[in-house]
């Protein structure tokens, strides 16, 4: 079955630490986004890609970093440079127009 | 930015109720669409509706859609406490480059 993975479902980091979440999926599309969800809110776009090899920063980029070497792939990279990076984080992807295809989501806490 | 804003924030009902949930957006979009939420999980998608479009049904639920107004509305007929999760709205701009922004959701709560 054709889906996204987010991996690991729980996070734990120490302050100070970078910390990579993973983001793959095998629906063959294009676009892959990363938001951010605190407590009883919305979600916030940090960034999102088109295409491989390209990606555009969102609302609440600063701290946070991605790459797209990959069509499948799009991890998340949450610096220390990010205030307050304990949240669920949620990946999704999607073709041109259509809906957004979310994985489950990753809680990280930095302690 | 939140581009969506949703009405009510929370929403309490019976079973069998229709509930309706409301959007807002400030610029121009190609289309909206809503999701569903369930505690601690990813979202799944409900409905999408183009900008050119100003009704759109799927099973009980009904979505309108005013550009005039900038606004949407999602009602849910004959609700079940199956219903009982947070909806959030996302809007793509026109020309947003395949950028989808969301509101802060109505969490929804069917009692039985």
């Amino acid at each position: 079955d054709g889906g996204i993975t987010q991996s690991p479902k729980y996070l734990f980091r120490k302050e100070g630490q970078n910390v990579t979440l993973s983001c793959e999926q095998n629906l063959n599309h294009d676009a892959m986004y990363w938001y951010r969800q605190d407590p009883g809110q919305g979600l916030r776009l940090i960034y999102y890609s088109q295409i491989v090899n390209d990606f555009q920063k969102g609302d609440i980029a600063e701290g946070y970093s991605v790459s797209r070497e990959k069509k499948e792939s799009f991890p998340l990279t949450v610096t220390s440079a990010q205030k307050n990076p304990t949240a669920f984080y949620l990946c999704a992807s999607r073709t041109d127009n259509s809906p957004l295809h979310f994985g489950n989501g990753t809680r990280l806490t930095v302690t | 930015s939140q581009q969506g804003e949703e009405d009510p924030q929370a929403l309490s009902i019976q079973e069998g109720e229709n509930a309706t949930m409301n959007c807002s957006y400030k610029t121009s979009i190609n289309n909206l669409q809503w999701y569903r939420q369930n505690s601690g999980r990813g979202l799944v998608h409900l409905i999408l509706i183009r900008s050119n479009e100003r009704e759109k049904h799927s099973g009980r639920l009904r979505v309108t859609l005013d550009t005039s107004k900038k606004s949407s509305s999602l009602l849910i007929t004959a609700s079940r406490a199956a219903d009982t999760a947070s909806y959030f709205c996302a809007t793509e701009e026109s020309g947003g480059y395949n950028k989808l922004i969301f509101g802060a959701g109505t969490r929804l709560a069917v009692h039985p």
